[in-house]
């Protein structure tokens, strides 16, 4: 399995830029890096994704480092709806489907 | 297209009672997920399924039975319920297509007394 490692938790003063840092040294070259979030007392979100270049959405944006071993979440400006559980997930080419989350970052935004 | 359904959203069982939970996908997604989360923790993998007819054990698989007899549904049973199973149960599913997402149900409620 390959393993993440993200901050427990993190806070961000609201209208200002997020980053969230993920850790996943052990992945291949053809694992994507997927990031999901999960609000109070609701499932699982997806985010974003990203293979090698960097990604862009509506919801945020996801920077991979150049050698695969990280990437950062990122949110341009927090809100209040932006507060809940973040994961970043690596999904596994064939053979590997087992998908288990990390314990993710708790995002606190401070009005 | 509802996505994945998770049927029932609440349940109350006394210690050694059975149920079966369902989860349903309309996506023709092959892989399917269940997942348990205590109160304040993350999600944990109870079995999984990479087509109809396969099952394998995720991280906490004591305890629990599950089943893909058809591709859209995957049932996961408890067979003598107890307190320890008290949790938020979660389904996802999605394709064998790497950059395609993961895709939740929105999870079943379930208290042991």
């Amino acid at each position: 399995d390959a393993k993440t490692t993200q901050p427990n938790s993190m806070e961000s003063n609201e209208e200002e830029p997020v980053h969230l840092p993920c850790n996943h040294s052990t992945i291949s070259g053809t694992d994507y890096i997927h990031w999901y979030r999960q609000l109070p007392s609701q499932g699982p979100e997806y985010v974003i994704h990203g293979l090698t270049s960097n990604v862009n959405n509506r919801m945020a944006s996801l920077a991979i480092a150049e050698d695969r071993k990280s990437s950062t979440l990122i949110l341009h400006r927090a809100t209040l709806r932006d507060a809940a559980v973040y994961y970043c997930i690596p999904l596994l080419n064939f053979g590997n489907e087992k998908l288990t989350f990390g314990t993710g970052t708790r995002l606190t935004i401070i009005p | 297209n509802a996505g994945v359904t998770q049927t029932p959203k609440f349940r109350v069982l006394k210690t050694g009672q059975s149920m079966t939970l369902l989860c349903a996908q309309d996506m023709n997604h092959e892989y399917m997920y269940w997942y348990r989360q205590d109160p304040g923790m993350g999600l944990r993998l109870i079995h999984y399924s990479v087509g109809e007819g396969t099952t394998a054990k995720g991280e906490v698989p004591d305890g629990y039975n599950v089943s893909r007899l058809k591709k859209q549904n995957f049932l996961l049973g408890l067979e003598s319920a107890a307190p320890s199973q008290t949790s938020v149960y979660f389904c996802a599913s999605r394709t064998q297509i790497l950059s395609n997402s993961l895709h939740f149900g929105n999870g079943t409620r379930l208290t042991v007394t």
